[in-house]
């Protein structure tokens, strides 16, 4: 059964700070996806990647994935309170697609 | 706004009873999905439809249907609802698979 671990589920960081979410999953699959959730709102589609060693990043955030090590990260560079939010990975198999959700790591970034 | 519109906002029901919500994709994009966000069980994908046709199907119970209409739009039924049922479902939209999804807004069911 495909598992999906977040870690840290909670993080608290500084303004200006750099720090790293990590997303593991436990059997090959073929899309990882990143997702933001600001308090009471719906989801926000961040990245979607679909190779080993895929990179993309939009503003402060950076996703790469390593299918390999069966582990994506979500990095955060010089963090801003903009940021805080829940974020959430997923993923799913091409011909078998159903998508499993980690628990959601949520961001707080203090000034 | 994402342009996917999900109705009802709200919905309060009771154990037993049917529902059924509504989702509108965006203009152009092919691909529906529903999800049920709980604090029990977490963010859940239930089924996604492709162009009328189911094209993927999650933790969606039996008591819980969809379907694609031509025109595009998504319904998504939960009958003989239960306590448990109560949740966020979430509708999205995308060109394809790979390409990003956009959310609606939610529908948050009560079951009392």
């Amino acid at each position: 059964e495909l598992k999906v671990e977040q870690n840290p589920l909670f993080l608290s960081m500084q303004e200006g700070k750099n720090y790293t979410i990590y997303c593991n999953y436990s059997t090959t699959s073929d899309r990882l996806y990143w997702y933001r959730q600001d308090p009471g709102k719906s989801l926000e589609s961040l990245f979607v990647l679909l190779s080993n060693g895929a990179v993309k990043q939009e503003g402060r955030l950076m996703a790469s994935l390593d299918t390999k090590a069966r582990l994506s990260t979500l990095h955060i560079t010089a963090a801003v309170h903009d940021l805080s939010a829940t974020y959430f990975c997923a993923v799913d198999k091409y011909n078998n697609n159903d998508m499993r959700f980690g628990a959601g790591t949520r961001l707080t970034v203090k000034p | 706004d994402s342009g996917v519109t999900q109705t009802p906002k709200h919905l309060i029901t009771a154990t037993g009873q049917r529902v059924t919500l509504r989702c509108s994709p965006r203009s152009g994009d092919l691909s529906v999905y529903w999800y049920q966000q709980s604090l029990d069980q977490g963010l859940q994908f239930l089924i996604q439809y492709y162009n009328g046709e189911e094209r993927a199907k999650g933790n969606i119970l039996e008591r819980f249907s969809a379907q694609q209409f031509p025109d595009l739009h998504s319904e998504l039924n939960l009958s003989s609802l239960e306590l448990g049922d109560s949740a966020l479902y979430f509708c999205a939209s995308s060109v394809d698979s790979t390409a990003k999804a956009f959310f609606g807004q939610g529908t948050r069911l009560t079951v009392v």
